[in-house]
C-alpha cells in the first residue's frame, strides 16, 4: 500500500517560515490534502488538492507538490500554529485513504 | 452549514461489537458524489482511515480492517452507522466521522470525535 512519510517534529522561531514535508512515490501526481490538529480537537482542513486554501484559512498557509515530496508552508509562524499536521491522499490503486504519520510543529 | 456529530458507547469489552452513529446536518447523502467517512486516532498516534459510504451506497473499507467493519446509512435520518466487530484494546481511541464530496476529495468537515475505550 502507498506510504506517506512525515518528519515527527519541526521547530520554527516565531515570525519565521515553517515547512512540513510529506514524502511519497510520485506524490506530485496525487491530490494531497493537509490537516491541522490541535490537542483535544478534531482535525481542520488547511490545504486541499495540493495547494488550494479552504475558506477561512489564512494566506500564511500554502501548499506545493513536486516529485516525491509535498510541502506545507506556514509563513510568519506564531504560537497559534502549534499543532500536529497530517498529509493525506486517496490511493486509487489500492482503494485506500492514507494519512501520513503526522508532524508536530513547535513555535519557539 | 455542515455539522457532524458522533455518538456511541465510551467503553466496550474485548470481543464485543462497537456501534457508532454519525448524525449530520447541512447536506444530504442522497446528493450525487457526497459521502461520509470514518477515521480513528489511537491516543497519541496518527489518524487512520476506516471506511467511506457514498450517496449511491458505495462502500469502501480499510484493507487491514475490512473483515471487521461495516458501514450503513439512513438517508431519511441523516445518519451513518459504523460497526466494528471483535473489539480489542488496540482499537481504543477517538473515532471521527467526516464529510466528503468525492473519493479523491478531502475530509472537509469533521465531527468532534467520540472517545472509545476497550477494556474488560
Amino acid at each position: 500500500s502507498y506510504v506517506l512519510t512525515q518528519p515527527p517534529s519541526v521547530s520554527v522561531a516565531p515570525g519565521e517560515t515553517a515547512r512540513i514535508i510529506c514524502g511519497g512515490i510520485l506524490i506530485a501526481r496525487k491530490s494531497v490534502h493537509w490537516y491541522q490538529q490541535k490537542p483535544g480537537q478534531a482535525p481542520v482542513l488547511v490545504i486541499s488538492y495540493g495547494s488550494d486554501r479552504p475558506s477561512g484559512i489564512p494566506e500564511r498557509f500554502s501548499g506545493s507538490n513536486s516529485g516525491d515530496t509535498a510541502t506545507l508552508t506556514i509563513t510568519r509562524a506564531d504560537a497559534g500554529d502549534e499543532a500536529d499536521y497530517y498529509c493525506q491522499m486517496w490511493d486509487s490503486t489500492n482503494d485506500d485513504w492514507v494519512f501520513g504519520g503526522g508532524t508536530k510543529l513547535t513555535v519557539l | 452549514q455542515i455539522t457532524l456529530k458522533e455518538s456511541g458507547p465510551t467503553l466496550v469489552k474485548p470481543t464485543q461489537t462497537l456501534t457508532l452513529t454519525c448524525s449530520f446536518s447541512g447536506f444530504s447523502l442522497s446528493n450525487s458524489g457526497v459521502g461520509v467517512a470514518w477515521i480513528r486516532q489511537p491516543p497519541g498516534k496518527a489518524l487512520e482511515w476506516l471506511a467511506h459510504i457514498f450517496w449511491d451506497d458505495d462502500k469502501r473499507y480499510s484493507p487491514s480492517l475490512k473483515s471487521r467493519l461495516s458501514v450503513t446509512k439512513d438517508t431519511s435520518k441523516n445518519q451513518v452507522v459504523l460497526t466494528l466487530t471483535n473489539m480489542d484494546p488496540v482499537d481504543t481511541g477517538t473515532y471521527f466521522c467526516a464529510h466528503v464530496i468525492a473519493a479523491r476529495s478531502p475530509f472537509d468537515f469533521w465531527g468532534q470525535g467520540t472517545r472509545v475505550t476497550v477494556s474488560s
